[in-house]
């Protein structure tokens, strides 16, 4: 069965610090790839994805992650956090083979203190 | 520009009552998807449907849920006979297209307390 894992429940930064989100899925197959970001009190919100093409993509917001096909990772970063990114993060993963279900961490709790 | 209309955001119900759970998708979507979401845990996927079409309800339960898109109105999820493990936020879905590259955007989802 699919699987996503995201290694870090709760992280705790300062301003300006800066971030890497840990993500790993356990498909072998073709997969396309998301982050979602929800703000306190807010809906599910796409920060970015990748379908194919470049490994490396950018999102909302200063966002990036990376795609290492070989290590079944998709970490997400920001150089810089601000205290408007608290947030908890979401990595989520569509195996092209079980069609459009989307298949989630449990996601990553980030409080910047200002 | 409406998103994704959940209705209604808080829902309380006694054990063995029924819930009903609506999601109007956005304009222009007629793909629609729900999800669960317990406690410390990520969303888990429940059914796939399109307008009067069950696509996919490999996450459903087998007993107690059913979900259905009609041709006019919302998607509705339906759990009959309610019991405490049913306590959880679910959210809705939608996309305009098929295929699991279209982004999914997320309703501000229903959270269901179970007395």
């Amino acid at each position: 069965a699919q699987s996503v894992s995201q290694h870090n429940h709760h992280v705790i930064l300062s301003e300006a610090a800066s971030l890497e989100l840990g993500c790993n899925y356990s498909y072998g197959g073709t997969v396309n790839l998301f982050w979602y970001v929800q703000y306190p009190g807010q809906h599910l919100q796409l920060l970015l994805k990748y379908f194919s093409g470049d490994p490396l993509v950018k999102g909302i917001k200063g966002f990036e992650a990376e795609f290492i096909k070989s290590k079944f990772s998709f970490n997400l970063r920001k150089p810089s956090v601000q205290w408007s990114d608290t947030a908890e993060y979401f990595c989520a993963v569509n195996a092209r083979e079980y069609g459009n279900k989307l298949v989630f961490g449990a996601g990553t709790i980030l409080r910047v203190k200002s | 520009n409406a998103g994704v209309m959940q209705n209604p955001r808080h829902l309380v119900r006694r054990r063995g009552q029924e819930a009903r759970l609506r999601c109007s998708p956005m304009k222009g979507h007629s793909h629609v998807y729900w999800y669960r979401q317990l406690p410390e845990e990520g969303l888990k996927f429940m059914v796939y449907l399109q307008k009067e079409n069950i696509i996919d309800e490999s996450g459903m339960p087998k007993e107690r849920f059913s979900a259905e898109f009609p041709k006019e109105g919302p998607s509705i999820l339906r759990i009959q006979q309610v019991v405490r493990g049913d306590s959880a936020a679910y959210f809705c879905a939608s996309s305009p297209q098929t295929g699991g590259d279209q982004p999914q955007h997320f309703g501000d989802g229903t959270r269901l307390s179970i007395l």
